[in-house]
């Protein structure tokens, strides 16, 4: 199957600064990318939705001046938690699907705990 | 509202049989996913249905019936390494996973 990355794979920040948290496909180009999060014994929460070239679609609940998402090209999109505080503290996972829309490849995530 | 509903937690002997039951509600259909995630890693895609029936994939297969709004996925001689939690998902009509909170399988030996 198709492989996607995550970077980092691990972050450790304090509250009030910002983490950016890269996704790219490597081996096919991504129209569309997802931003997963999820908490520790709970189900994955889809946080946005992100096309190229396109603004992110947030679902309800999910601040978008908080977790800005960048969608530059195919095969990258970045998410940045901005002003990170310990509620934050999550499994961060994003996913792409290619032109064949059957099927999301997910990245391995990364995990951030913020101090 | 859209729902997925699998069991909270199962418990199954080494070399056995397990089948993880998952029923949804759901605006529209477009395909249902079953993932395997061990903890602290992220989910890995095992199967995928669209049309009714049984998929075969070696120790593990999924079953369909779209009326129903019901698959099951099945593991055979089942090993330690498959204690992990199992994610039912449907494709939506616009071709969102809405998921479900997942099933922790506990293998015995």
């Amino acid at each position: 199957g198709a492989v996607v990355s995550q970077h980092p794979s691990r972050v450790i920040c304090k509250s009030g600064t910002s983490v950016k948290i890269e996704c790219r496909s490597l081996d096919f180009q991504a129209t569309t990318m997802f931003w997963y999060r999820q908490f520790p014994k709970q189900s994955l929460m889809l946080m946005a939705t992100s096309n190229e070239g396109s603004k992110a679609t947030y679902e309800q609940g999910v601040e978008k001046d908080k977790f800005l998402i960048n969608h530059a090209s195919l095969t990258l999109s970045t998410l940045t938690v901005t002003s990170a505080h310990p509620e934050d503290s999550s499994f961060y996972i994003c996913s792409a699907r290619d032109r064949e829309p059957n099927e999301q490849f997910f990245g391995p995530g990364t995990r951030l705990t913020v101090l | 509202g859209q729902n997925i509903d699998q069991p909270t937690e199962m418990t199954a002997t080494e070399g056995a049989i397990v089948q993880i039951n998952c029923t949804y509600q759901t605006s529209g259909f477009n395909g249902l996913f079953w993932y395997q995630q061990h903890a602290g890693e992220a989910p890995t895609f095992l199967s995928y249905n669209v049309l009714d029936g049984l998929e075969e994939k070696g120790r593990f297969s999924s079953f369909l019936s779209r009326s129903k709004g019901y698959s099951y996925l099945l593991l055979k001689e089942l090993q330690m390494k498959d204690s992990a939690s199992y994610l039912c998902a449907v494709q939506d009509s616009n071709y969102q996973l809405i998921w479900g909170a997942g099933t922790k399988l506990i293998i015995k030996p």
